[in-house]
């Protein structure tokens, strides 16, 4: 199974901070990846998809960058509603797999 | 709208099994594959299974194989995972997630089922 690791695994920020989230295939994905929000008690919600797409929906200040084994997510101006866990997904095999998460907190 | 109403919470002893049942509605039931994703408490997450609603060929990871069943009726757009030989490990909250046009990643996803073994 391809592997995916997440840095940091938790990311202290304040509102209006530039966020930025590393995703890390254990072998080239290519543009297979996509990022998740998930706050508590809740459902993930995707945000972007094939590594930079960003689903219909979601602020623009969500970015996603990268291919083959490193991936970014980036919020540009961290707001009150983005304190969350962000997962990265790889879909280029077909045992999917997710990064650990990447917890950001006040 | 599309929507994933997962059945509700279960209680199980360890050895037991627990069938999950997940209804869609909102879009063609047949035209988009069905993946099974678990979460631990206070952990991530865990792809499990993904099913194909139109002929109902089913995948499993390796590490459920032998103890996941995947099927599903399209009379009902529902489909159902039965989890057996439960251990206390598998206590979790269980998430079916509809898979985007068949890529691979998932757009929409269910409220979840926590199924919690104990004895």
């Amino acid at each position: 199974d391809v592997q995916m690791t997440q840095s940091p695994s938790t990311l202290s920020a304040s509102v209006g901070d530039r966020v930025t989230i590393t995703c890390r295939a254990s072998q080239s994905i290519s543009s297979w990846l996509a990022w998740y929000q998930q706050k508590p008690g809740k459902a993930p919600n995707l945000l972007i998809y094939r590594a930079s797409t960003l689903q219909s929906g979601v602020p623009t200040r969500f970015s996603g960058s990268g291919s083959g084994t490193e991936f970014t997510l980036t919020i540009s101006s961290l707001q009150p509603h983005d304190f969350a866990t962000y997962y990265c997904q790889q879909y280029n095999s077909y045992s999917r797999t997710f990064g650990q998460g990447t917890k950001v907190e006040i | 709208q599309v929507q994933l109403l997962q059945s509700g919470a279960e209680v199980k002893k360890p050895g037991a099994s627990v069938r999950l049942s997940c209804k869609a509605s909102g879009y063609t039931f047949r035209s988009y594959s069905m993946h099974w994703v678990r979460q631990a408490p206070a952990q991530g997450l865990e792809w499990m299974a993904i099913i194909n609603p139109s002929d109902g060929s089913a995948s499993i990871a390796q590490q459920f194989q032998g103890r996941v069943t995947m099927t599903r009726d399209t009379s009902t757009s529902t489909v159902y995972m039965e989890v057996s030989s439960l251990r206390s490990e598998d206590t979790a909250l269980y998430y079916c997630a509809r898979d985007s046009w068949n890529t691979g990643y998932f757009d929409y996803w269910g409220q979840g089922t926590l199924v919690t073994v104990s004895s």
